[in-house]
């Protein structure tokens, strides 16, 4: 089955500062790859989806690149309401595996 | 818009089984081809997925967890629903169940519902 990875499991930056995460796939998935931010006691919000795709309503700072293995999540201007943790997810084939997340605070 | 919500026990026994139903509203649990899953996470932990069924039955499973799970759906009430067997504390987890959107990611979730396996 197909591993995903996700790195730094942590993170903490300045409001303003532009944040970026990574998931790994340990097979190429092609683009089926979703991330979602999970704020504290709060059910998970789809950010993104086919790798780069934004959802409607999720702020354009925003951004998801990557194919195959390699992916990342940017944030270009970190804002307060950012923290969260932030999962990738990949939906290519069954195991639907979520990556371990990663942790965004405010410095 | 469409709505999940989770109902179920909040307390099962370990060794007995956990059994949640997910209710669908606005919109038909039968439209078009997408799936629903049970999503489970551990207190202070990451999003496990345990597996999805379509609208025609076919289920696909957490391998880690394949031997104790069943995914049902009752197409007439609009419901699908988990069973879990055999749970221990390491069981103990809020479930979500989720479905997907035109977009083949999970864009729909349940309020999510605690389940503590304790005797």
């Amino acid at each position: 089955d197909i591993q995903m990875t996700q790195s730094p499991s942590s993170l903490s930056a300045s409001v303003g500062d532009r944040v970026t995460m990574t998931c790994r796939a340990s097979q190429g998935i092609s683009n089926y790859l979703a991330w979602y931010q999970q704020r504290l006691g709060k059910v998970p919000k789809l950010l993104i989806y086919a790798a780069s795709t934004l959802q409607s309503g999720v702020p354009s700072r925003f951004s998801g690149s990557g194919s195959g293995t390699d992916f990342t999540l940017t944030i270009t201007s970190l804002q307060p309401e950012d923290v969260a943790t932030y999962y990738c997810q990949k939906y290519d084939s069954a195991p639907l595996t979520f990556g371990g997340g990663t942790k965004v605070e405010i410095k | 818009q469409v709505q999940l919500q989770e109902s179920g026990p909040g307390l099962v026994k370990p060794s007995e089984t956990l059994a949640l139903t997910c209710t669908v509203s606005g919109g038909s649990i039968s439209s078009g081809s997408y799936y629903w899953s049970w999503i489970r996470q551990p207190a202070e932990k990451g999003l496990e997925w345990i597996g999805r069924i379509y609208p025609s039955g076919s289920t696909n499973y957490n391998p880690s967890l394949k031997s104790r799970v069943t995914i049902s759906v009752d197409t007439s009430k609009n419901q699908f629903s988990l069973k879990l067997s055999s749970v221990t504390a390491a069981d103990t987890a809020v479930y979500y169940c989720a479905g997907v959107g035109v977009n083949w990611a999970f864009d729909y979730w349940g309020q999510g519902t605690l389940v503590t396996v304790s005797s």
